[in-house]
């Protein structure tokens, strides 16, 4: 099955800094690649997502690259405030009939002011 | 906030104990996947319904089961709780199981604590 593997496991950075994690995934059939954003006590809320006849999205400070000959993908945050610290998790599915997400072991960030 | 709701929202049980989740998705949504979330770690999928059947399933044991309703709001029942049960169950809605279409939304959990 899907294996997908996520780092770093923490960072921080300086708030206006920018943040990126990156992650790899094992099957080349998979096709569907969101991020979520998880802070304490909710549940993922998505944040940005990519499929795979296309090699880089944005959304004002976010933005996600596919690479799928090397089978991973990265999510870059730009000018990063204080509400962004969390948890992030990458995913990827197949999404044939339905999505089952495999998710990355998270990312939790904190923005330093 | 996305529309979708769990409830309860923290449940304690005892080892061998059964529970009842439950999910209601977004308005407009007909498929509801299920999601096991141990602490520190990324979410795992457990099984997913469209349109009242199941839709898919993770590597959880026949004790784990599901149901979907037809205004599709779903239940997930777990029987002869363990230990290892404790965690963060998550319901993800899509608006269909269509590729393009099939983009989760969850809710916010149900925290279930097994002693």
């Amino acid at each position: 099955g899907e294996n997908v593997e996520q780092h770093p496991s923490t960072l921080s950075v300086q708030e206006g800094d920018s943040a990126v994690i990156k992650c790899t995934y094992s099957d080349s059939a998979s096709n569907y690649f969101p991020w979520y954003k998880q802070e304490l006590g909710k549940g993922p809320q998505l944040i940005i997502d990519i499929r795979s006849n296309v090699g880089e999205k944005k959304d004002q400070r976010i933005a996600v690259t596919l690479n799928k000959t090397a089978k991973h993908f990265s999510l870059h945050i730009t000018e990063t405030q204080p509400e962004d610290s969390a948890v992030y998790f990458c995913a990827a599915s197949i999404g044939a009939a339905g999505n089952k997400l495999t998710f990355g072991g998270g990312t939790r960030v904190l923005v330093k002011p | 906030e996305t529309g979708v709701t769990q409830s309860p929202t923290h449940l304690i049980k005892t080892r061998g104990q059964q529970v009842t989740l439950r999910c209601s998705s977004q308005s407009g949504h007909n498929t509801v996947s299920w999601y096991q979330q141990a602490l520190g770690q990324g979410p795992q999928f457990i099984f997913q319904y469209y349109r009242e059947e199941e839709n898919g399933r993770g590597n959880f044991p026949p004790r784990f089961s599901g149901l979907q309703f037809p205004n599709y709001s779903s239940e997930l029942n777990v029987n002869a709780l363990e230990l290892d049960d404790s965690a963060l169950y998550l319901c993800a809605s899509s608006p269909s199981r269509d590729r393009g279409r099939d983009t989760q939304y969850f809710g916010p959990g149900t925290r279930l604590t097994v002693l």
